[in-house]
């Protein structure tokens, strides 16, 4: 069974800085990891994919790494903002040996970026 | 053009109640899930169809019954509600095999 794991659950930063939020899994056979964004009471945000093969994603001051083998993933978010504090979700695409597969999330990082 | 798309966004009603959740999808997709979000914000699967066929059912309780007339629509029933249902719950669609779900807006039940 796959598990999602996010550290830390919640993260309060100035404006300015550098911050890198932290994701990992139990079962290394993924398609695919994703981040997410999700704002209060809002839907899902598709930030970042990153296919099994490649080791890195960047988009503007985001960039997201993956190590498949160790089941590592981090996001890096460059020049922290306030407009960047919303709950980060990453999570992967998993088949786990069956003929379907489903997106499995971790329980997010709650992010807060004051100026 | 919202790609998939859930109504009612807002859903507020009483315990024991009957209520629907509507989902359709107008991306030409053949797979389409339904996502509960709790109020640790945790997003958990609890259904997928494809082409009308239930493929995923993480043992939800059998209050909750899917339906899927059409493959750009899948539906959520639930019967007799629980303060334990009050959450969001988000349909999402993908093509089987390319691996990527598209979530629409989410709708927020409220059970009272």
């Amino acid at each position: 069974k796959q598990e999602v794991t996010q550290i830390p659950a919640a993260l309060s930063v100035p404006e300015g800085e550098n911050l890198v939020l932290n994701c990992s899994f139990t079962d290394s056979a993924i398609y695919n990891l994703q981040w997410f964004r999700q704002d209060p009471g809002k839907g899902l945000t598709s930030l970042l994919l990153i296919q099994s093969s490649q080791r890195e994603q960047t988009s503007g001051r985001l960039n997201a790494s993956l190590d498949k083998s160790s089941g590592r993933s981090t996001l890096y978010i460059a020049a922290s903002q306030p407009g960047d504090s919303a709950t980060y979700l990453c999570a992967v695409y998993y088949a786990g040996g069956t003929s379907y597969g489903k997106l499995t999330f971790g329980q997010g990082t709650i992010l807060t970026v004051h100026p | 053009d919202t790609a998939v798309s859930q109504t009612p966004k807002y859903l507020v009603t009483q315990m024991g109640n009957d209520k629907s959740i509507k989902c359709e999808q107008n991306l030409g997709h053949d797979t389409m899930y339904w996502y509960k979000q709790d109020s640790k914000k945790f997003l958990k699967i609890m259904f997928s169809y494809n082409n009308k066929e239930l493929i995923i059912n993480e043992t939800v309780p059998n209050r909750f019954s899917p339906k899927s007339p059409d493959k750009a629509h899948l539906n959520l029933h639930i019967n007799s509600l629980e303060l334990g249902d009050s959450a969001v719950y988000f349909c999402a669609s993908s093509q089987l095999g390319a691996n990527v779900l598209t979530f629409g807006a989410g709708s927020r039940l409220t059970v009272l």
